[in-house]
């Protein structure tokens, strides 16, 4: 069966400083992967997804990037944290077009001081 | 992008059906209608999803008219565990990409 992991869980980081947020995807090859962020009291904002290993797209302008060095390994990171970074991250994966159910992972909030 | 409405907020007894509309107007031929719902702090999960037919699993029944302009979700018998906000998502994307935008969802609050 298929599993998806974050981490860190909850992640507290003052301003200015990195971030460095990890997805891994287990039991399933060649998944396109995705990182969404949702802010207080605010619907889901989808920021990357990716096709491929080193494929990235980016939804909306901001202060963060992705990478996937590996097929079933999604980073989102960033060089300085702003406050408006602060939020409720999420990936996800699916199968491509056809399989679109996506499978959440259990989150990362990230509170930004 | 076909977009969707929904509305903000719904209650529904417990042991009642819940019925949760929306609205896609704009849906072209191809797309697919999705729901998804977010219990508090976890990430999404999937409910159903359908093209043209009704369909029904385990967790809900999709009714889409016929024009393909609304749809309708219904939990047969809700419970208290089913409080969550519900997003009704129209598939939006080319080729192999598989982007769902979300929207701000209904918040549907089962009462005992």
């Amino acid at each position: 069966s298929q599993t998806i992991h974050q981490w860190p869980a909850t992640l507290v980081q003052p301003v200015g400083s990195p971030l460095s947020l990890e997805c891994t995807v287990e039991g399933t090859s060649n998944p396109n992967l995705y990182w969404y962020r949702q802010a207080a009291g605010r619907g889901l904002q989808l920021l990357f997804y990716s096709v491929g290993i080193g494929q990235i797209s980016s939804e909306v302008p901001q202060n963060l990037s992705a990478s996937r060095p590996q097929d079933r390994q999604f980073i989102l990171s960033s060089k300085k944290l702003l406050l408006s970074d602060s939020g409720f991250y999420l990936c996800a994966w699916t199968r491509g077009r056809i399989y679109n159910e996506q499978f959440f992972g259990p989150g990362t909030r990230l509170t930004v001081l | 992008d076909a977009k969707t409405t929904q509305p903000t907020s719904m209650d529904c007894a417990e042991g009642r059906a819940a019925n949760l509309p929306c609205n896609h107007s704009t849906i072209s031929g191809n797309e697919y209608v999705y729901w998804y719902r977010q219990i508090h702090s976890q990430g999404p999960q999937y409910i159903i999803h359908g093209l043209k037919n009704n369909e029904t699993n385990e967790m809900a029944s999709l009714i889409i008219t016929e024009d393909r302009k609304s749809s309708t979700l219904i939990l047969p018998h809700a419970t208290l565990r089913d409080t969550a906000v519900y997003y009704c998502i129209v598939f939006t994307g080319s080729g192999n990409t598989g982007k769902l935008i979300f929207g701000q969802g209904t918040t549907l609050q089962v009462k005992p």
